[in-house]
């Protein structure tokens, strides 16, 4: 079984600061770790992945993320935040390679990110 | 290039009433899945197949079936309609995990109030 934690259900930063977005998971197998992000009224586009090798990962918009296996965590950063970014973000696990559960994703209640001028 | 096409968009039912949410897929995945998003509540499973002929249920089941009769089409039944069952839902299609691609592509959502 899996479960995603995120902590922070809203996070507010200043346009041009760093935004760090907080995951935590439990898995009983090498995990397959996702970040969504859903902007109004829209569906859930991918930001990046982690599934094998290099634990820092880069996706789109200038976001990354890194897993790290000891911690349990998979936190999503950005360098400078942009007003653009401003949108709800999921993070997601799923069984992996060895988990064959590709099918369930297992996601966290989402974090509100807001950009203020 | 399509995707994960939902239909309806929106969608208001009266309570006891039943409706089929469409749901198809182009990219010849053999995973599809049901959602329902709720404030607070992030995304929880409903219904998954793992396959044509082969369905089989998620966290949150109850008041929904599904079918998966061609490896495209996968509709969710609600089969009489409770405002519990407000929500939007979505769809997803997902290849094998052993892909180099194994992330879940989204439909647009449909959003459902029962009144």
């Amino acid at each position: 079984a899996q479960s995603v934690t995120q902590l922070g259900s809203h996070v507010s930063v200043s346009e041009g600061a760093l935004v760090l977005l907080r995951c935590n998971y439990s898995s009983s197998v090498p995990p397959y770790l996702f970040w969504y992000v859903q902007y109004p009224n829209q569906g859930l586009q991918l930001l990046l992945k982690y599934t094998t090798g290099a634990t820092l990962v880069k996706g789109i918009n200038g976001f990354e993320a890194e897993f790290k296996k000891s911690e349990t965590s998979f936190h999503l950063t950005k360098p400078s935040a942009h007003m653009s970014d401003a949108a709800e973000y999921f993070c997601a696990v799923t069984g992996g390679r060895r988990g064959g559960s590709n099918y369930k994703l297992t996601f966290g209640k989402g974090t509100l990110l807001t950009v203020n001028p | 290039n399509a995707g994960v096409t939902q239909t309806p968009k929106f969608q208001v039912l009266k309570t006891g009433q039943s409706m089929t949410l469409q749901c198809a897929q182009d990219m010849n995945h053999e995973y599809m899945s049901w959602y329902r998003q709720d404030p607070g509540m992030g995304l929880r499973l409903i219904h998954y197949s793992v396959g044509a002929g082969i369905t089989d249920q998620g966290e949150v089941p109850n008041g929904y079936n599904v079918s998966r009769s061609t490896t495209e089409d996968f509709p969710l039944r609600l089969l009489s309609a409770a405002p519990s069952q407000t929500s939007v839902y979505f769809c997803a299609s997902s290849p094998d995990s052993r892909t180099l691609t194994p992330e879940a592509f989204f439909g647009q959502g449909t959003r459902l109030t029962v009144v």
